[in-house]
């Protein structure tokens, strides 16, 4: 069974920086991209970064080019996403997902997600 | 940047109806669009891809059409666990956008 687990969400003041993880299990973590997709409170989805297989290739959308950095270990079957100099409009819960490669990436699995509140 | 425009933002459907909702596309993605369900505290799930073919588990009274910038998702007979809200996502181009979301209710 695929399951993504989130963790490293919480309350930050604007400015500041979180490191976001998931856990992957129940495949083989390795052979896929991998992506980061949120929801800030009330709304729709937001896709956010994707990484590649290996790490080689990196996408991210423009709101967040610069100030966020997705990253993979693939010993540790783990994605990682690095949110440096936050602000208010970052607020959302952050799904991680396993995407599948057809010209961009739609996503088959998600994880339960978790809370990024950006707030002084 | 593709704007995806769902339709309408609510549809009210009893058990056992019908249910159609829209997605247009604001320039061509092909055939790459997805359909995602989500239920409240709940993370998305996966239901159409290539717009029309159906994910790992997905039951047959889920369908999508359409290519191009038109797109539908029917539900056949809705069932009470189909009661959600709906969001289309189009993967032709960078960056990969979702439709605002079609919240399906019960009637």
């Amino acid at each position: 069974e695929v399951q993504l687990v989130e963790s490293g969400g919480g309350l930050v003041q604007p400015g500041g920086s979180l490191r976001l993880s998931c856990a992957a299990s129940g495949f083989t973590f390795s052979s896929y991209w991998m992506s980061w997709v949120r929801q800030a409170p009330g709304k729709g989805l937001e896709w956010v970064a994707n990484i590649k297989q290996d790490g080689s290739e990196k996408y991210y959308v423009d709101s967040v080019k610069g100030r966020f950095t997705i990253s993979r270990d693939n010993a540790k079957n783990s994605l990682y996403l690095q949110m440096n100099s936050l602000r208010a409009e970052d607020t959302a819960v952050y799904y991680c997902a396993r995407a599948r490669r057809s010209r961009g990436c739609y996503f088959d699995y998600w994880g339960q997600g978790t809370l990024v509140t950006v707030s002084s | 940047e593709i704007v995806m425009t769902q339709s309408p933002a609510t549809l009210s459907v009893s058990p056992g109806e019908r249910a159609t909702l829209s997605c247009r596309a604001s320039q061509s993605v092909s055939s790459n669009l997805a359909w995602y369900q989500q239920k409240p505290g709940q993370a998305p799930r996966l239901l159409i891809y290539g717009a029309s073919t159906r994910a790992t588990g997905i039951p047959a009274r889920f369908s999508g059409s359409g290519s191009g910038t038109e797109f539908t998702l029917t539900i056949s007979s809705l069932q009470s666990e189909d009661f959600a809200v709906y969001y289309c996502q189009q993967y032709n181009n960078w960056p990969n956008t979702f439709g605002q979301g079609t919240k399906l209710e019960i009637k």
